[in-house]
C-alpha cells in the first residue's frame, strides 16, 4: 500500500521565522496528498490538499507543492505566528482506489514569541 | 454546520475492563471511519462505514474490539476486554461521499487511558 514518511519534529521556531516541514510518499499512481493540522486538545482538521501532480495547496498562508519527480509535498509558511504551533500531519489515500488514509507520524511545530 | 461529535472526551480505566465511544458525525455524511491514535503516531484506520454497512474491518483486532453504526448514523466503538497498549486518542471522521476524494472531518476524539 502506500505511505508517507515525514520529518520527525519537534521543531521549535521563532515567530515570523520561515517553515519547512519534509514529507515524501510511496503510493501507486498519483494521488492525492493532504496536510492535516492538530490544535492542542482538538481534533485533526485539514489545512491544505492537492490532487495531482504540480498542484499547490494552501490555505492559512500555508502551502504545498505536489511533486511527483521527487515524490514529495513539503509544508512551508513564510512567517509563522505563536498560533501555528500544533502537530502537522502529512498523508495521502492508503491504497490505489482506497479512500482511507494513511498518515505519517506528525510533526509538532511550537512558536515562540 | 455542527462538525464531528464524540464521547466521552476521556476515559480512564483499568485493564481487562470495557469501555465504549460514542460518535455522531456530519449530517448527510454516509461514510464514517474510525481511527487510533497512539502517542507519537498518526492515525490508524480500524475500521469504515458507508451507511449502515462495513466496507473495510481489515486492522480491527476483532477478538476484543467492535463497532457499530446502526440506521447509518451514529457509531459505537467498543473495547471489552481492555489492554494496556490500547491507551491511545479514539478519533471519528466522516466524509460526504468518498468516491469523489472528498474531505475527511474529524471529530475531537476520545482519549483513553488504561491502567
Amino acid at each position: 500500500g502506500n505511505s508517507v514518511t515525514q520529518m520527525e519534529g519537534p521543531v521549535t521556531l521563532s515567530e515570523e521565522a520561515f517553515l519547512t516541514i519534509n514529507c515524501t510518499y510511496t503510493a501507486t499512481g498519483y494521488p492525492s496528498l493532504f496536510w492535516y493540522v492538530q490544535y492542542p486538545g482538538e481534533g485533526l482538521q485539514l489545512l491544505l490538499k492537492a490532487t495531482k501532480a504540480d498542484d499547490k495547496g494552501s490555505n492559512k498562508g500555508f502551502e504545498a507543492t505536489y511533486r511527483k519527480e521527487t515524490t514529495s509535498f513539503h509544508l512551508e509558511k513564510g512567517s509563522v505566528q505563536v498560533s501555528d504551533s500544533a502537530v502537522y500531519f502529512c498523508a495521502l489515500p492508503s491504497g490505489a482506489g482506497s479512500y482511507q488514509l494513511t498518515f505519517g507520524k506528525g510533526t509538532k511545530l511550537s512558536v515562540i514569541p | 454546520e455542527a462538525g464531528v461529535a464524540q464521547s466521552p472526551r476521556y476515559k480512564i480505566i483499568e485493564k481487562r475492563q470495557s469501555v465504549a465511544f460514542w460518535c455522531n458525525p456530519i449530517s448527510g455524511h454516509a461514510t464514517l471511519y474510525w481511527y487510533q491514535q497512539i502517542l507519537g503516531q498518526g492515525p490508524k484506520l480500524l475500521i469504515q462505514f458507508q451507511n449502515n454497512g462495513v466496507v473495510d474491518d481489515s486492522q480491527l483486532p476483532k477478538d476484543r474490539f467492535s463497532a457499530e453504526r446502526l440506521k447509518g448514523v451514529d457509531s459505537t466503538l467498543k473495547i471489552q476486554p481492555a489492554k494496556l497498549e490500547d491507551s491511545a486518542v479514539y478519533l471519528c471522521a466522516s466524509s460526504y461521499n468518498p468516491d469523489r476524494g472528498e474531505t475527511q472531518y474529524f471529530g475531537p476524539g476520545t482519549r483513553l487511558l488504561v491502567l
